[in-house]
């Protein structure tokens, strides 16, 4: 089954301590990114990657960090953690970059960062 | 990027046909207009696609004046589990970073 998985779901933390959130898909796609949504903001682009070795900053990179060693996995790390990055985070891929394809989004993490 | 507006909520019942107009003045040449439904705690899904005139999937039809400088997405009697957040996106293959915006919550009462 063509899909993008997330892991953990869910994740409860403290302040500080670093934690990556993995992302994978499995249609050999060469754009994926990660949004994070907040109520009352929308989805809001943090980073992308056009394809291996090749990321860059979306709108609210502050905080974050991303690597793209293989073609599948695309994993979100927050090296110190802060409360104000308690949200709800999606990875998506899609075949290339640009609005004209199609994002396929996976089941989210919520993090929460006490 | 072109910037987009939508209402922030609609409501109808059961049955009725839904509008949801977007608008984005500045879109460009190049660009595409999407349409995504969300719902609670789950990632967005593609709806439908469009650049001109009109678009009908097995799901919802898109609308496209022919200045392009708004669309509409229309859902055929829609049910309660349409209930959802609808966002509009404009963009080309030129754009990277893509833009969602707070969408459209559309409330579906029996």
């Amino acid at each position: 089954e063509a899909q993008v998985t997330q892991n953990p779901r869910y994740l409860i933390t403290v302040t500080g301590k670093k934690l990556t959130v993995t992302c994978s898909q499995n249609m050999n796609h060469e754009y994926m990114s990660w949004y994070r949504q907040d109520p009352g903001l929308g989805l809001r682009q943090i980073y992308y990657s056009m394809n291996v070795e090749v990321t860059d900053k979306g709108d609210v990179p502050e905080g974050y960090k991303v690597s793209r060693k293989e073609k599948r996995n695309f994993p979100l790390i927050l090296e110190s953690p802060s409360p104000n990055q308690t949200s709800l985070y999606f990875c998506a891929s899609s075949p290339l970059a640009g609005n004209y394809n199609e994002q396929f989004f996976g089941p989210g993490t919520r993090l929460t960062v006490l | 990027l072109a910037k987009t507006t939508q209402p922030i909520s609609m409501d109808s019942y059961e049955g009725q046909e839904v509008n949801i107009t977007c608008s984005h003045n500045n879109i460009a040449t190049n660009d595409y207009i999407t349409w995504y439904q969300q719902f609670p705690s789950q990632g967005p899904r593609f709806i439908i696609q469009g650049y001109k005139t009109k678009v009908t999937n097995e799901v919802a039809s898109l609308f496209i004046p022919a200045d392009r400088k708004s669309s509409t997405l229309s859902l055929p009697r829609v049910s309660l589990s349409d209930t959802a957040v609808y966002y509009c996106l404009v963009g080309d293959g030129g754009y990277s970073t893509l833009t969602f915006g707070k969408g459209t919550m559309l409330l579906v009462s029996p």
